[in-house]
């Protein structure tokens, strides 16, 4: 059964630092990968996917990458804001989707 | 209304008490999902139904039910519930073609429940 795991479980930077979310699953047979934004007691928000045939994905300050052949996956986010402060998941996909536990995020002003 | 929508937002039950959470998509998907997020734990997949009809059950309790009675609306019924059963749970919709692989899938904002 896939297993993903997020690393760290909690991060608290200044306002202002580049910062990276780790991701890593068991099976590399994936679909794709998925990074998601969770503000406390909401749902879910998709920021970037990446396919499993690509390498990469980018949208504004956000910067993820994919190695399926070693499990990982990251999530870089630049110049960081207080409004980043969030919990954020991966998630992997094939038939369904595998999640991990998170990482939740506190950028200080 | 755009997107996913579940009510209530809230809920605080009893263990004798009978509930039902209700989602509703507005997008056109053809599947549909409830997830349970428990503190400190990964998000579990609950139910899956994809054309209105169940392919997935991850040995969920009997004490939940679901219902999905077209392809825009799902509940899911509660009875008899644990206090561990305390959790936000949370509903999805996407589109899945025909191979079977999902894209991406869109979330409601949950209902957080509290069992006494």
């Amino acid at each position: 059964k896939q297993e993903v795991t997020q690393i760290p479980a909690a991060l608290s930077v200044p306002e202002g630092e580049n910062l990276v979310l780790n991701c890593s699953f068991t099976d590399s047979a994936i679909y794709n990968l998925q990074w998601f934004r969770q503000d406390p007691g909401k749902g879910l928000t998709s920021l970037l996917l990446i396919q499993s045939s690509q390498r990469e994905q980018t949208s504004g300050r956000l910067n993820a990458s994919l190695d399926k052949s070693s499990g990982r996956s990251t999530l870089y986010i630049a110049a960081s804001q207080p409004g980043d402060s969030a919990t954020y998941l991966c998630a992997v996909t094939g038939n369904q989707f595998y999640f991990g536990t998170g990482t939740s995020l506190t950028v200080i002003p | 209304e755009t997107g996913v929508t579940q009510t209530p937002r809230h809920l605080v039950m009893g263990m004798t008490n009978k509930k039902s959470l209700k989602c509703e998509q507005h997008l056109g998907h053809n599947a549909m999902y409830w997830y349970k997020q428990s503190a400190k734990k990964p998000l579990e997949l609950m139910f899956v139904y994809n054309f209105k009809e169940q392919t997935e059950n991850n040995s969920v309790p009997s004490r939940f039910s679901p219902e999905c009675p077209n392809s825009s609306h799902l509940f899911l019924h509660l009875h008899t519930l644990q206090p561990e059963d305390s959790a936000l749970y949370l509903c999805a919709s996407s589109q899945v073609p025909a191979g079977g692989l999902i894209d991406t899938q869109y979330f409601g904002p949950g209902t957080r429940l509290t069992v006494l």
